[in-house]
């Protein structure tokens, strides 16, 4: 049981260049979300899911675009990296509403916008 | 606004010693708090939940207090071992709504 998995654990990216992070769960879970978490603040949620196809904007949307074609993946993509966008990206699936279960969390992405 | 504070920002202890890390809240209109470990390099991982109507739950030697008039929580780690070293995320989620803050953590570091 692996839980939630993320692709990739680590990627460099040139400022204007593109790129898709994916999240995988396998515990059957309708909800799922896309953190950030950078120096000395909380983690801030981007953008989350309530089930297949569906996707509604978080705190911090802006410059990020999500995708739930699949219940088990989660897409989030960044269709022109900007050196802001440097951060950790963690996923998370949980059975219900955020908050109100137990929300289980990826090993996180660390991306660097150069 | 809803905001969680967090403190210390770092600490460190001996390893058997005993700790307590602080959270005060704002979140209104207040469901539930959890208390996260995260360890370097990984995602967070959830050690205890409580709703309003609890003020204490235990996880082995993680114990979390909720005090739902002050508005704090505290985690309280007794007999402390080099695998606590971590950071320990305080989160607060609001009644209706998809609202869910996150403090910023305490780091605790645990030398022998």
């Amino acid at each position: 049981n692996a839980g939630v998995t993320q692709t990739p654990k680590f990627r460099v990216l040139k400022t204007g260049q593109s790129m898709t992070l994916l999240c995988a769960q396998d515990m059957n879970h309708e909800y799922m979300y896309w953190y950030r978490q950078d120096p000395g603040m909380g983690l801030r949620l981007i953008h989350y899911s309530v089930g297949e196809g569906t996707t509604a904007k978080g705190e911090v949307p802006d410059g990020y675009n999500v995708s739930r074609l699949k219940k088990q993946n989660f897409l989030l993509g960044l269709e022109s990296a900007a050196p802001s966008q440097t951060s950790v990206y963690f996923c998370a699936s949980s059975y219900s509403r955020e908050g109100h279960t137990e929300a289980f969390f990826g090993q996180g992405t660390r991306l660097t916008v150069v | 606004k809803n905001q969680v504070e967090q403190s210390p920002q770092s600490l460190i202890i001996l390893e058997g010693k005993n700790c307590t890390l602080q959270c005060n809240y704002t979140v209104s209109p207040f469901s539930n708090l959890r208390w996260y470990k995260q360890d370097t390099g990984r995602g967070p991982v959830s050690l205890t939940i409580m709703t309003f109507s609890e003020n204490t739950k235990s996880n082995g030697r993680y114990t979390a207090t909720l005090d739902a008039d002050t508005k704090q929580s505290s985690l309280h780690i007794t007999a402390s071992q080099l695998s606590d070293s971590a950071s320990y995320i305080c989160v607060v989620s609001a009644a209706g709504g998809f609202k869910t803050i996150f403090g910023a953590g305490t780091r605790l570091f645990v030398k022998a």
